[in-house]
């Protein structure tokens, strides 16, 4: 059973250019979760998706950041017109459940080293 | 929300026992995390505890809670050169979503 996979594992783009990020859940997951972590802090919490639908995104940055997770295919998280502050490791991670109560562990994939130039 | 502390650094002589301490003000987390981060990598879950026990222990790994004081620690027996590497703590907040205290990098010295 692969792990959660992300890819690229490396992406640099210049400002104002997109940059499209892909992670595709562990078999048999149907939650995933993105974290963005700035050099020398910890993660933070970005959004929370099920197949087609966002779940929470109050992590989110209100403009140029959206994510998505079809019925089929990876999930993506899009960053349009990039700015320098964007530049961080994106790490995604999936779960099999929903609970809040129950124990619910993310496994966490290998994450996108994004720089911006 | 849950806000989580961290010390940032430790140094200890491989073969001694490594502590690592977290704060946190949300006592509502049901679980507690503790992730390791080796450079370059992702985050390997090492060990988790269920909010109404004290103390855990796997192997080499015991975790403390202390739910009074809000406090959770991770200690490493017997540390080796490979437990170098950046450990953070979690809970989760509302919904599901973990949050990360900002990470305490161990150095083990040979």
């Amino acid at each position: 059973n692969a792990g959660v996979m992300q890819n690229p594992r490396h992406l640099v783009r210049r400002r104002g250019q997109e940059a499209r990020l892909r992670c595709s859940p562990m078999k048999g997951h149907s939650h995933v979760y993105w974290y963005r972590q700035l050099p020398e802090e910890g993660l933070k919490f970005m959004v929370y998706l099920q197949k087609e639908n966002i779940i929470d995104e109050s992590g989110m940055p209100k403009e140029r950041f959206s994510a998505e997770f079809p019925k089929e295919g990876p999930s993506i998280l899009r960053i349009q017109q990039v700015v320098r502050g964007d530049s961080a490791a994106y790490f995604c991670a999936s779960s099999p459940m929903t609970s809040g109560s129950s124990y619910n562990e993310q496994f966490f994939g290998p994450g996108t080293r994004l720089t911006v130039l | 929300g849950e806000d989580v502390e961290q010390s940032l650094f430790l140094s200890v002589r491989e073969g001694d026992s490594s502590v690592i301490n977290c704060t946190y003000t949300d006592s509502s987390s049901t679980y507690l995390y503790w992730y390791k981060q080796e450079p370059g990598a992702g985050l390997q879950l090492l060990t988790y505890i269920f909010s109404n026990m004290d103390m855990k222990q796997d192997q080499r790994l015991t975790v403390l809670l202390n739910k009074k004081d809000k406090h959770l620690s991770l200690r490493i027996a017997d540390t080796q050169t490979g437990d170098s590497a950046i450990y953070f703590c979690a809970g989760t907040a509302a919904g599901n979503m973990l949050t990360f205290g900002g990470g305490t990098r161990l150095m083990v010295k040979p």
